[in-house]
């Protein structure tokens, strides 16, 4: 596609339940990432796919937090048994090249209640 | 390890004033330096980077920035300031030969009519 697209662009769930998140990258872009955004704060990383290679998820805050990519395209984010807070915005990101920045997607707000 | 430092969390301008934003960051390696922006509601933008060669870097509306090794700065400026460049600014560095790109915390620019 022309953009990065994620979706659900709004989530709002009940404390304990499973949310999944889906980028679907820019073609041709081998590397995705996953950042989130809480309120008033900067980027954390999440987790990182290059192409075929083993992800890197040193961001993954806790075990609850699992993603997954098939090849070079659709990643999804699942977040199992939400806490308040996991509430943020999670942000996808996909680049062909290191050296040529990232595209973002528009991100999925989540709220935990 | 990298990071990037930017300096006040809220810049306030009046249109057509000088903008400035500030970045600080660390690498041990040469690094690769990006501006991204983000509108209110919206995912990141890419504004401007720096890779190799010329070291003041030109992007979208105007936007100019400088690498200074020296100084380890990447500030990012615009001589004249519009309403539309309300927004938040966030520098991020990312080692060459590296793939995890480090986002500063952010500056929200505010633009007084």
């Amino acid at each position: 596609g022309a953009g990065v697209s994620q979706s659900p662009s709004n989530k709002v769930t009940e404390k304990g339940k499973d949310v999944e998140l889906r980028c679907d990258p820019i073609s041709g872009h081998t590397a995705l990432y996953w950042y989130r955004q809480r309120l008033g704060q900067g980027l954390e990383f999440l987790i990182y796919f290059q192409g075929n290679s083993a992800p890197d998820k040193s961001g993954l805050p806790s075990d609850r937090f699992s993603a997954e990519r098939t090849g070079e395209s659709v990643s999804t984010l699942t977040i199992q048994r939400t806490q308040q807070e996991d509430s943020a915005v999670y942000l996808c990101a996909s680049s062909f090249k290191q050296n040529y920045g990232y595209t973002f997607g528009s991100g999925t707000r989540l709220t935990v209640v | 390890a990298q990071s990037v430092t930017q300096l006040g969390s809220h810049v306030s301008v009046s249109e057509g004033a000088l903008v400035l934003l500030r970045c600080n960051y660390s690498s041990s390696v040469p690094p690769y330096l990006f501006w991204y922006v983000q509108y209110p509601n919206q995912g990141l933008q890419l504004l401007l980077k720096y890779t190799t060669g010329a070291t003041l870097v030109k992007g979208i509306n105007g936007f100019e920035a400088e690498f200074k090794k020296s100084e380890t700065s990447f500030h990012l400026t615009k001589p004249s300031a519009h309403m539309s460049d309300a927004a938040e600014y966030f520098c991020a560095v990312i080692n060459t030969g590296g793939f995890k790109t480090i986002f500063g915390a952010g500056t929200r620019l505010f633009v007084k009519a």
